[in-house]
């Protein structure tokens, strides 16, 4: 089945600690985002990336860092200078096809908390 | 950034009523997406809409691109309790290519 893998379902960060969020697409698309989500509100983007090898800040990149080594896989790392990380992670992803170029295709997250 | 003003942000209702939810924008935007949210997972689109005036159905569920550009309708009729969840509209602002998200319409159907 093709779609997007995100991992771990449930993750927990003591203080200090750098935590790496998986996403992995089986698409073949070329763009892949990041958004953070908390209780009661919409998605705020913290990275995408529209090309291997390069990516761009989002709203709230801060105290966040990602890297695009290869085109299925898009991890974000949650640095201890993200001083409220507690939200739920959502990964997505979009083809540059002309006509569905701004469909993003989301996986089922990941839900962090800080022990 | 550009905002979308979604409405209401919650609802209520009772098994088999019918529910209207909007979004509005300051800008024109080119694409308008709607999007289900069931609680824990990931946001499932629903519908895609690509041209002012295009009325799409998906089952139950209707949407309008408005005249206008700067509006889009969801509609969900006969209501069952799995129609539970948040429900996002998002879209592109003319010449961008960052989705803009609202804020969400929590829904809550009574049996």
């Amino acid at each position: 089945d093709g779609g997007i893998t995100q991992s771990p379902k449930y993750l927990f960060r003591k203080e200090g600690q750098n935590v790496t969020l998986s996403c992995e697409q089986n698409l073949n698309h070329d763009a892949m985002y990041w958004y953070r989500q908390d209780p009661g509100q919409g998605l705020r983007l913290i990275y995408y990336s529209q090309i291997v090898n390069d990516f761009q800040k989002g709203d709230i990149a801060e105290g966040y860092s990602v890297s695009r080594e290869k085109k299925e896989s898009f991890p974000l790392t949650v640095t201890s200078a993200q001083k409220n990380p507690t939200a739920f992670y959502l990964c997505a992803s979009s083809s540059w096809d002309r006509v569905a170029k701004n469909i993003q295709y989301f996986g089922a997250g990941t839900r962090l908390s800080v022990l | 950034g550009q905002q979308l003003n979604q409405s209401p942000q919650s609802m209520f209702i009772q098994e088999g009523e019918d529910v209207s939810m909007n979004c509005t924008s300051s800008s024109i935007f080119n694409t308008w997406l709607w999007y289900k949210q069931d609680p824990g997972e990931g946001p499932v689109l629903l519908i895609a809409l690509y041209k002012a005036g295009e009325l799409t159905s998906n089952g139950r569920l209707t949407a309008q691109f408005g005249i206008t550009r700067k509006d889009s309708f969801l509609n969900i009729s006969a209501s069952i309790p799995s129609d539970v969840g948040i429900y996002f509209c998002a879209g592109p602002p003319l010449g961008g290519s960052r989705l803009t998200f609202g804020e969400g319409t929590q829904l809550t159907v009574n049996p």
